[in-house]
């Protein structure tokens, strides 16, 4: 198993650009996640998703965007990029589920893309 | 609004000595709680997790103990070896929601 791949590693954007950050998995998860980390700062959920077709905001959508059209893929949408955008950006699946004492809902992480928004 | 909290940015430890890694919470509706560990240019990967009934779980080296009326919860490692050198995030869940809140983290160094 892959687990969570994410691409690109790295880039760059100047402002007003847009692009699509691809997540994927192949764990079979319900769940899927994308996070930002801004330096110094932990992680804060940009938009998730509880199965495909179904998404949500989560803390810091604004300027966002995201779709789930199968279990596998979630990417994420950066239109008229600012550079307050500017982050690592860490996509996250899990199985969900509300039972214990299984681990449902640990999270499993993608390696990030760097993102730098001049 | 931060609701979980890692007061601490730093800790270093002496290796084969016990780390203690501290976590505060806000909000009374959490009812999960999971540790994270991350080395650089990497995600995080999960660590050890406690739900809201319990106040300790064990893994190994790593225990993890709640205090639900000071809500707060913390992480002990040991013995501490080099390798554990990482940050470590806290993170808890509302209860019924799919939302797991972070901390921003504490740096672990254990010198060798």
């Amino acid at each position: 198993n892959a687990g969570v791949t994410q691409t690109p590693k790295f880039r760059i954007l100047k402002i007003g650009q847009s692009m699509t950050l691809q997540c994927a998995q192949d764990m079979n998860h319900n769940y899927m996640y994308w996070y930002r980390q801004d330096p110094g700062m932990g992680l804060k959920l940009i938009y998730y998703s509880v199965g495909a077709g179904i998404t949500d905001k989560g803390e810091v959508p604004n300027g966002y965007n995201v779709s789930r059209s199968t279990t596998e893929d979630f990417p994420l949408r950066l239109e008229l990029a600012a550079p307050s955008q500017t982050s690592v950006y860490f996509c996250a699946s899990s199985y969900g589920g509300m039972t214990e004492p299984t681990r449902h809902y640990e999270q499993y992480f993608g390696p990030g893309t760097r993102l730098t928004v001049t | 609004d931060q609701q979980v909290k890692q007061n601490s940015p730093s800790l270093s430890v002496q290796e084969g000595r016990i780390s203690i890694l501290n976590c505060d919470y806000t909000n009374s509706m959490f009812d999960y709680f999971l540790w994270y560990k991350k080395y650089p240019a990497e995600g995080p990967t999960f660590l050890i997790s406690i739900s809201s009934i319990k106040d300790k779980n064990e893994d190994g080296r790593f225990t993890v103990f709640l205090n639900k009326s000071a809500k707060h919860l913390s992480l002990h490692i040991v013995p501490s070896q080099p390798g554990d050198s990482a940050v470590y995030f806290c993170a808890g869940r509302k209860y019924n929601f799919n939302k797991f809140y972070f901390g921003s983290g504490t740096k672990l160094n254990v010198k060798p």
